[in-house]
């Protein structure tokens, strides 16, 4: 069975300019979730869907970044304009469906590192 | 929010040397993870524990968690190379089981 994979694995972009980061989570895993760890901090949580919707995103830094699902498999997150803080690793991880009161493991992918220069 | 503390920050071991490392909250834990990363590399699941005084090992890993849910270990027995990198807790935000809180994560490196 595949797992998380994302797309690219490293991109470096100008100040200014836009990226869009691509997650494809385990076949079947309706929960998806980007993370974000710029160098030196903890990996952070940015947003939840279930399926094709936004379930939190309370983490989410600004307007300048937007996270899309359409259909509930792939996922993208894009960041308009890039500023130098957004540089950083962002992971993307799936899971399967939820319970109430029972957590599910976390399968993250590999990462897409992106540098603002 | 839920605040996560490990220790040590950084770990060097030799081979064959047994290892803990901490995770302290600063809240209640719903759900404590420990996943791997390899250098340059995305994180591997380990382990989940959920109920207080719960342990779990996996070959030579052993994770537990308190009765009060608020401070796990994990520990390694008889390190190895292969062993040897960033090893992260994180913990659920909520009761609700999804998003993610992370320590900062401590480093091992195993020593021939």
């Amino acid at each position: 069975e595949a797992g998380v994979t994302q797309f690219p694995s490293h991109s470096v972009i100008e100040k200014g300019q836009t990226v869009t980061l691509r997650c494809d989570p385990i076949s079947g895993h309706d929960n998806l979730y980007w993370y974000r760890r710029v160098m030196g901090k903890e990996i952070k949580f940015l947003l939840h869907f279930v399926k094709e919707s936004k379930q939190d995103e309370s983490g989410m830094p600004n307007n300048r970044f937007l996270a899309e699902r359409t259909g509930g498999t792939y996922s993208t997150l894009k960041v308009q304009p890039a500023e130098l803080e957004d540089s950083g690793v962002y992971f993307c991880a799936s899971s399967q469906d939820l319970s109430p009161g029972y957590s599910y493991e976390q399968y993250f992918g590999p990462g897409t590192r992106l540098t603002v220069t | 929010s839920q605040e996560l503390e490990q220790s040590p920050q950084s770990l060097i071991v030799q081979e064959g040397k047994n290892l803990t490392i901490n995770c302290t909250s600063s809240k209640t834990l719903y759900g404590l993870y420990w996943y791997k990363q390899k250098y340059g590399e995305g994180l591997i699941f380990l382990m989940m524990l959920q109920k207080g005084g719960e342990e779990k090992s996996h070959e030579k890993i052993t994770a537990k968690l308190d009765e009060k849910k608020q401070q796990s270990s994990l520990h390694i027995t008889a390190s190895q190379p292969s062993h040897a990198g960033i090893y992260l807790c994180g913990a659920d935000i909520g009761s609700s089981g999804y998003a993610l809180n992370f320590g900062k994560g401590t480093s091992l490196l195993v020593t021939p």
